[in-house]
């Protein structure tokens, strides 16, 4: 089966610091793969996707960056960190199953900048 | 580009009653999903209910019901005999072109 790892599960960091939020895919090849932003009390924010290694495609300016390293995983970066980046930030996966998708989030890393 | 829109920021449903939640999107997309998730105090979401926008029928799991409106891009949940497990952030969401497009969601709070 399909699993999908989200670390750390929890993360302050000061303003101006790197971060590196990880995300990683088992049970599947070349996936999909998303990382969303959620602010307090709100809907989900797409800010990257990737369709394969290497290949970004950003949603929102900011700033962030995310990589693909490998196929199975997905990682969001900053070199320095502003206090708007404070938020929770899912990673998520999907592949098409013939007609069908599958859809999964990892279980999200809270980010407070301070 | 895809839209949803929630109108409900907040409901509030008896136990044991039945409450709708409202959801109506828009898409360019011929080929597209919609679901239901749910999002508990832990902030995992959880899939709540899922219909593909070539199906007429409407989905249905257990308590849980859709009512697709697709040439009124409407997407309603029906959460029937609610329960205290129930409460929750509950967001309707739409999938097309590889992405996910989330409403801003409704807050359910269920009365004992």
């Amino acid at each position: 089966s399909q699993t999908i790892h989200q670390w750390p599960a929890t993360l302050v960091q000061p303003v101006g610091s790197p971060l590196s939020l990880e995300c990683t895919v088992e049970g599947t090849s070349n996936p999909n793969l998303y990382w969303y932003r959620q602010a307090a009390g709100r809907g989900l924010q797409l800010l990257f996707y990737s369709v394969g290694i290497g290949q970004i495609s950003s949603e929102v300016p900011q700033n962030l960056s995310a990589s693909r390293p490998q196929d199975r995983q997905f990682i969001l970066s900053s070199k320095k960190l502003l206090l708007s980046d404070s938020g929770f930030y899912l990673c998520a996966w999907s592949v098409r199953l013939g007609t069908d998708y599958g859809y999964t989030f990892g279980s999200g890393t809270r980010l407070t900048v301070v | 580009a895809q839209t949803v829109t929630q109108s409900q920021p907040e409901m509030s449903v008896q136990e044991a009653e039945t409450v709708t939640l409202s959801c109506t999107y828009d898409t360019s997309e011929s080929d597209y999903y919609l679901f239901w998730y749910k999002q508990p105090p832990s902030r995992q979401m959880i899939l709540v209910i899922r219909q593909e926008a070539y199906k007429q029928q409407n989905a249905t799991e257990n308590r849980f019901s859709v009512n697709f409106q697709k040439a009124a891009k409407s997407f309603s949940l029906k959460i029937s005999d609610s329960q205290l497990g129930d409460a929750a952030m509950y967001f309707c969401v739409n999938f097309g072109n590889e992405k996910l497009t989330f409403g801003t969601g409704t807050r359910l709070t269920i009365i004992p």
